[in-house]
């Protein structure tokens, strides 16, 4: 399966500033997803980036508020932006096995705290 | 509608067996998932299953399918100190067009005592 590298592993930010999450994996996936995962509570799916085309939202998230980029098939970037300390949650990357529908990975995730 | 629910603790002795239960709701689900999540980590696949399986064992893991009921289990045999963390089942789906997308349990502590 896929190594994914996600980084900065945790930030610790001010109210009113955005910070950008990278996610590398050493394989080269159509789909790749980001989720957050609140204090004590399960994973929310934030959107879904293929690459060439925009991300594709789930309700409750927008694209003002988590932009998302796609350059290639190997790289992807979520923002958090103008934060607030509802933001602060653990924000995952995870991609599929290519052409499956199963083994999905996840990164390490990112822990963000917003003061 | 989209829902998976767990129970939020199971606690068992070192060297008992586990089981962890899981229900959904989406009756096109077509693989569902077991994920472990230790304490600062991300996510670790264990193991998943297709729906028209109804068992699937690997090592000290077995993992049941009831469809008809929506009932989806974890069993760990031989637990041990280190299984303990939280446990995740995802079911994925297809919400309409080509994406499918993972819908996650709300977790289940496991506590290992030794």
């Amino acid at each position: 399966s896929a190594v994914i590298s996600q980084k900065p592993s945790r930030d610790i930010c001010q109210r009113g500033t955005s910070l950008t999450i990278q996610c590398q994996v050493d394989s080269q996936v159509t789909m790749m997803f980001w989720y957050r995962q609140q204090p004590g509570q399960s994973l929310t799916l934030i959107a879904t980036a293929n690459q060439g085309s925009e991300a594709t939202y789930e309700s409750g998230f927008v694209i003002d508020k988590f932009p998302i980029s796609r350059p290639n098939l190997t790289f992807s970037t979520l923002t958090v932006s103008n934060m607030s300390p509802e933001d602060s949650s653990i924000y995952l990357c995870s991609v599929g096995r290519d052409g499956t529908h199963y083994g999905y990975t996840f990164g390490s995730g990112t822990r963000l705290t917003v003061v | 509608g989209e829902d998976v629910e767990q129970s939020l603790f199971l606690s068992v002795r070192e060297g008992d067996s586990s089981v962890i239960n899981c229900t959904y709701t989406d009756s096109s689900s077509t693989y569902l998932y077991w994920y472990k999540q230790e304490p600062g980590a991300g996510l670790q696949l264990l193991t998943y299953i297709f729906s028209n399986m109804d068992m699937k064992q690997d090592q000290r893991l077995t993992v049941l399918l009831n469809k008809k009921d929506k009932h989806l289990s974890l069993r760990i045999a031989d637990t041990q100190t280190g299984d303990s963390a939280i446990y995740f089942c995802a079911e994925s789906i297809y919400p309409g067009g080509a994406t499918n997308k993972l819908i996650f349990g709300t977790g289940t502590l496991l506590a290992v005592q030794p």
